[in-house]
């Protein structure tokens, strides 16, 4: 089946540690996104990636870092310089066909710092 | 600076009681205007993409239709299964989708 995955759905870290979350994509999208989604607010973008080995800053990337040495997988490393990283974190890609614009997004991977 | 906003918040309905969700939106050259289901602690699942005013999708209950200011999504005789949070984004010259911050549906039996 193809799909997004997310891992793990759970993640518990000490303040000051980084800490990696994974995304996966099987869809052979050419974009990806990471997004933040906290009570009340609506999803903030992180950063994005239109194809591998590029990627730019979304609207709070500071503290977090990315890599995409592979187009299916775009992981997400939560630094300790990020003030509240206590969130809940969404993976999403799309394809950039013109005209074509949905993003589909995974599971999603809840972290909590302590 | 491209904006979303969704009313009302929070909506409760009886099953059957047919409503609509509203989405405001201001962006410059829309290239799509999106609807999306979230369940509690899962990620969204895409409902609609709408592209020019006077666009409507639908599926099963749920009908969506555009403006060139604002995007409905109508909910006719909605099921408890119905209930959950309905995102709405838009996407204007970027690459980015701006959301609103969702709107949460109870239907009560």
């Amino acid at each position: 089946d193809g799909g997004i995955t997310q891992s793990p759905k759970y993640l518990f870290r000490k303040e000051g540690q980084n800490v990696t979350l994974s995304c996966e994509q099987n869809l052979n999208h050419d974009a990806m996104y990471w997004y933040r989604q906290d009570p009340g607010q609506g999803l903030r973008l992180i950063y994005y990636s239109q194809i591998v080995n590029d990627f730019q800053k979304g609207d709070i990337a500071e503290g977090y870092s990315v890599s995409r040495e592979k187009k299916e997988s775009f992981p997400l490393t939560v630094t300790s310089a990020q003030k509240n990283p206590t969130a809940f974190y969404l993976c999403a890609s799309s394809i950039r066909n013109q005209g074509s614009y949905e993003q589909y997004f995974g599971p999603g991977t809840r972290l909590t710092v302590t | 600076e491209d904006q979303v906003t969704q009313s009302p918040e929070a909506l409760r309905l009886q099953e059957g009681e047919s409503s609509s969700l509203n989405c405001s939106y201001t962006v410059s050259g829309l290239r799509g205007l999106f609807w999306y289901r979230q369940d509690p602690g899962k990620g969204p699942e895409f409902l609609f993409t709408l592209y020019s005013a006077g666009e409507e999708k639908e599926k099963e209950r749920l009908k969506a239709t555009l403006t060139k200011k604002e995007s409905f999504l109508h909910i006719t005789a909605p099921k408890p299964e119905d209930s959950a949070t309905y995102l709405c984004a838009v996407r204007g010259g970027s690459e980015k989708l701006v959301f609103g911050k969702g709107m949460k549906l109870t239907v009560n039996p």
